[in-house]
């Protein structure tokens, strides 16, 4: 299997959370992260978060991670249009950061 | 502070031309790491250079190859271009230690008919 797998769409309402999962392979990976991309632009760092920790909070973004089960995932309060985007999950893997496919965040008005 | 610049944005290429692409990173960063992107695959890892060394290398064919420059800028090149090459090609930057947050470019969308 891929080392780093997270479903490709996700649709949410307007106002309610979305939350994106992702699952990785390599039990040895210290740092796992979300970065988010939007049309016509490169990846932007949302959040990232150290294998030592379970849980992150930063403002409407809340990370957990579950590393019994090498699960991950990105819960965002609130959802916006402005958050429609595609969201990537990615993991260290011996000195290389490894990405999921992406998870195309879609808003229902 | 300037971020991640890559050009050019566009580029329309056929098939056996090669193509050279440019990345200039974030003033002190000092690695330099280019990826593809294709709606199949997603991001695949390309190569990474530190220090004009090229220090990470992922699985793709000889005819990708790169460099990088004593100011850090890094360029990289396909030669005899195919039309599985049609993606667009990222380049991220960071200071350079390990597990670092990489910094992202807009991308060159690179179109080989």
């Amino acid at each position: 299997g891929e080392d780093v797998e997270q479903s490709l769409f996700l649709s949410v309402r307007e106002g309610d959370s979305s939350v994106i999962n992702c699952t990785y392979t390599d039990s040895s990976s210290t740092y796992l992260y979300w970065y988010k991309q939007e049309p016509g632009a490169g990846l932007q760092l949302l959040t990232y978060i150290f294998s030592n920790m379970d849980m992150k909070q930063d403002q409407r973004l809340t990370v957990l991670l579950n590393k019994k089960d090498k699960h991950l995932s990105l819960r965002i309060a609130d959802t916006q249009t402005g958050d429609s985007a595609i969201y990537f999950c990615a993991a260290n893997r011996d000195d290389k950061i490894i990405f999921g496919k992406g998870t195309r965040l879609h808003i229902l008005p | 502070k300037a971020g991640v610049t890559q050009t050019p944005r566009y580029l329309i290429k056929t098939r056996g031309q090669q193509v050279t692409l440019s990345c200039s990173p974030i003033s002190g960063h000092r690695s330099v790491s280019w990826y593809q992107q294709t709606p199949g695959q997603g991001l695949q890892f390309l190569f990474e250079y530190f220090s004009e060394t090229q220090r990470n290398k992922g699985n793709f064919p000889g005819r990708f190859s790169g460099r990088q420059f004593s100011n850090s800028r890094s360029e990289m090149n396909v030669s005899t271009l195919e039309l599985g090459d049609s993606a667009l090609y990222l380049c991220a930057s960071s200071m350079g230690q390990s597990n670092e947050k990489l910094f992202f470019g807009s991308g060159t969308q690179l179109s080989v008919l």
